[in-house]
């Protein structure tokens, strides 16, 4: 069974930075591309970022390039997402999500205020 | 970017009867490689998204086959042949044909009457 569990997750004074785990389960890790999807409160899903299997290449929403960090080990089954200079409207649940979509986990909250 | 419009934003449905949600894009959505990549995704209250449909119409492992999805080009369908009280949430539709950035509609409310 796929497992995709996140955490890192917490309460963070904008300009601040966090970084979110998501450990993987149930399938082969290294032949996935992964990416993070976030869901801002009562607002709908927006893609952030986006990891090729091996983790050469990545991809960027506008709105997190050059803040945030995806990178992945493949030796752990983990993917991560490395969050700077935070700001108010970074605040939703972050879901990391297998290629295409196809499975997610169940969310860690992050919450950017003073 | 390419945007997806959904609609309607609210969809309020009597159990045993249809449903039907259209999502729109502002392109075609068939990829270079002759595939079209437009999924549907189910969000129950509290919980996380789930896959329903991928490329257009393939019902993913253990969707109930009430749930069907059509279309081409730029217009595309999500419909549940009789709705059930546990098909109640938030629906998406999401493409990957022209990413990044892949982007998702903004949602369409099924709720029962």
């Amino acid at each position: 069974e796929v497992q995709l569990v996140e955490s890192g997750g917490g309460l963070v004074q904008p300009g601040g930075s966090l970084r979110l785990s998501c450990a993987a389960s149930g399938f082969t890790f290294s032949t996935y591309d992964m990416n993070w999807v976030r869901q801002a409160p009562g607002k709908g899903l927006e893609w952030v970022s986006d990891i090729t299997s091996s983790g050469s290449s990545t991809y960027y929403a506008e709105s997190v390039k050059g803040r945030f960090t995806i990178s992945r080990d493949n030796t752990k089954s983990s993917l991560y997402l490395q969050m700077d200079s935070l700001r108010a409207e970074d605040t939703a649940v972050y879901y990391c999500a297998r290629t295409n979509m196809a499975f997610w986990g169940q969310g860690t909250m992050v919450t950017v205020s003073s | 970017d390419v945007v997806l419009t959904q609609s309607p934003l609210s969809l309020p449905v009597t159990p045993g009867q249809p449903a039907s949600i259209s999502c729109r894009s502002s392109q075609s959505l068939v990829h270079s490689d002759g595939n079209t990549y437009l999924s549907w995704f189910q969000q129950r209250p509290g919980q996380s998204p789930r896959r329903l449909i991928y490329k257009v119409s393939n019902r993913d492992s253990g969707v109930p086959d009430r749930f069907s999805g059509s279309g081409s080009g730029t217009d595309f369908t999500l419909k549940i042949s009789r709705v059930e009280a546990e098909d109640v949430g938030l629906y998406y539709c999401m493409q990957g044909s022209h990413w990044p950035p892949v982007t998702f509609g903004g949602g369409t409310k099924v709720e029962i009457k």
